[in-house]
Order: structure tokens, then sequence, then C-alpha cells
């Protein structure tokens, strides 16, 4: 699987749309981007995932560059419930590699 | 709730002893993840299986083994205890479609 990276820790303010960027420069042609979160201790939730094209759910949208060398989690009004640990994943064909993700902190 | 099952949420034992966790996949799942989370620290993939075949090993200790049972649920097991063994296992399930992982909320293991 390819590496990603992330900035440690973000802030938002609540209300406001939370940007959260990843670079997986050396992600395959045929490797998706996923985007889970964890709050404190509990199971990463699913958030959204794509290949090529720009996602949007109920939860977030997902802009995927050209090249495809990053991305960004965008959640378009965050609340308080928001904050958490962010994960951004390339997943090839075997296994899926978390790494240490964004700690984004949504301030009232 | 995601529909994925793991025993015990809660486990406290000493070093050198040997535990086993337990997942239960949601059902119609076929493949399971094992994840290790020490603290403030990302998930560490540990093992994948596949309807009962080991699919993929990340960085799993060799003082620790899983397996699938027919009936899908798996178990990891954890031998000679060492303090630093002290984490959160968490269990997924994938769904075959999409591929998401569906994550159980965890086991929590302290070694004293």
């Amino acid at each position: 699987d390819a590496k990603t990276t992330q900035p440690p820790s973000m802030d938002c303010a609540e209300g406001r749309a939370a940007n959260l960027p990843c670079n997986h420069s050396t992600i395959s042609g045929n490797e998706y981007v996923y985007w889970y979160r964890q709050i404190h201790s509990q199971g990463p939730q699913y958030i959204i995932h794509g290949l090529k094209n720009n996602e949007t759910n109920e939860m977030a949208s997902l802009i995927i560059t050209e090249d495809r060398k990053s991305s960004t989690l965008i959640l378009p009004h965050a609340t308080l419930r928001d904050t958490a640990v962010y994960y951004c994943i390339v997943r090839g064909a075997d296994g899926l590699t978390f790494g240490k993700g964004t700690h984004l902190i949504i301030q009232p | 709730d995601s529909g994925v099952t793991q025993t015990p949420k809660h486990l406290i034992t000493a070093t050198g002893q040997r535990v086993t966790l337990r997942c239960s996949p949601r059902s119609g799942d076929l493949s399971v993840y094992w994840y290790q989370q020490s603290l403030d620290q990302g998930l560490q993939f540990l093992i994948q299986y596949y309807n009962g075949e080991e699919r993929a090993k990340g960085n799993i200790l060799e003082r620790f083994s899983a397996q699938q049972f027919p009936d899908l649920h798996s178990e990891l097991n954890l031998s000679s205890l060492e303090l630093g063994d002290s984490a959160l296992y968490f269990c997924a399930s994938v769904e075959g479609g999409t591929g998401e992982l569906f994550f159980g909320e965890g086991s929590r293991l302290t070694v004293l």
C-alpha cells in the first residue's frame, strides 16, 4: 500500500468547513483513497472513499487531485462532535495500513 | 453499531500469560482484519483472514497468532505477554462490494 502523509493536528471553528489534506504521492492506478475517523478510543468509522473522481456523501466530500497524488476531506459544517482523529488510507490489494492521522479539534 | 462483535471488552492479565480475543464479523462478511493500537499510536495492521485462510500479514509478533473458523469468527491469541502488549485490539470485517471496513469496539488489554 502507498504511504500517506497527514498533518498531525488541525483546528477548525464550529460551523466552518474543515479541510483535511493528505498526500499520497506513490499511489498506484488501482489504489483507492479511504478516509476513516476515530473518536476517542472507539472503533474507527468509515467516512468516504474514492478512486479518481470527487465524491460526496452525507458526512463529507472527498476531493482528489487530477494526478491522484493528494486529496482533501471536507467536512462542510463542522460540529463539536467531529473532533476526532482522521485517517487517510490508500488501499491496495491486501491490508489496510493506518498512519497516525490528523487530530482535528473543533473549537466552539 | 457496526455489526462486528468483539469480546472481551476489557481484559487485565499478568506478564507471561496467554489470552484469546474473539471477533464475530458482520453477517455475510468473509474477511477479517486485526489491528493493534497502543497508547497514542495509530492502528497497526496485524493480520487478515479471508474465508478461513490467511490473506495478509502485517507487523504481527511471533508470540501472536490468529485463525478464522468455518463459521467465520476469528480469534487472536497473544502469548508470553509483555507490558508493551497493553493496547486496544480491533477487529474489522470487510463489505465485499465496497471494500469498506467495519470495526468492532475493540478489546482493551492491560498487562501488569
